[in-house]
């Protein structure tokens, strides 16, 4: 089964409106961490976001949020005032203890892309 | 500060052929994961270190593939004996531990073809 569930292969959103790029995960694990890196075609991999399973705000940094719904094991990205440059592969991870060291899953990717 | 690098940028070979990709992580950085992007997918693991240890080399796909991790610094995956389907993106990220939130920052990677 996956880790990490991105459903959504494609997203289109207007310049200056905002999107929502949907995450699910499966753990049972009680500690984790959920992650959300951008793509652009460039190739390389950009931070965005961070939300530790036992943060009980959401997630914010700039114009990214993460709504995380721990009940429904829900991490998704909300993008406000989208802009051009959005444009990009979105990629959703789950951190896990195993044994003393962390380990890593990311979900298939989004693309999304900004019409102006 | 300088961030990951990785070499070569292109590696063109032969099926049949070794290579050898190189990742400098970002300086004091003690954990180190090598990853696999196929054309259109999402990130593979396949091995991480805690300094020159890979307590967790359970992504490799095969014999064929092997790292090397020295000085607590520099790591090299080698893959031996090419195959077509060893086509892809080969991305190294460090951190500075492994611990729970220790955000992986990843290099520009290495785009291997297999002719």
């Amino acid at each position: 089964a996956q880790k990490i569930t991105q459903t959504q292969p494609g997203m289109f959103v207007q310049e200056k409106e905002a999107v929502t790029l949907d995450c699910t995960y499966d753990t049972s694990d009680q500690s984790y961490g959920l992650f959300w890196y951008k793509q652009p075609s460039s190739g390389e991999m950009i931070f965005l976001i961070y939300q530790g399973s036992y943060d009980e705000q959401n997630a914010t940094e700039g114009r990214y949020s993460l709504n995380f719904q721990k009940a429904r094991k829900s991490a998704n990205l909300v993008i406000s005032a989208s802009q051009l440059g959005d444009s990009a592969m979105y990629f959703c991870a789950m951190r896990e203890w195993n044994s003393g060291y962390s380990t890593l899953t990311f979900g298939k990717g989004t693309m999304l892309l900004v019409s102006p | 500060g300088a961030g990951v690098s990785q070499s070569p940028s292109n590696k063109v070979t032969e099926k049949g052929k070794d290579v050898e990709l190189r990742c400098d992580p970002i300086s004091g950085h003690t954990a180190l994961y090598w990853y696999r992007q196929s054309l259109g997918q999402g990130l593979e693991f396949l091995i991480y270190f805690q300094g020159n240890s890979a307590p967790d080399k359970s992504g490799l796909p095969s014999d064929r593939f092997s790292a090397e991790r020295t000085g607590g610094s520099v790591s090299t995956l080698t893959i031996q004996r090419t195959q077509q389907e060893d086509s892809a993106v080969y991305l190294c990220a460090s951190s500075l531990t492994s611990g729970s939130y220790n955000e992986q920052f990843f290099g520009p990677g290495t785009r291997l073809t297999v002719l």
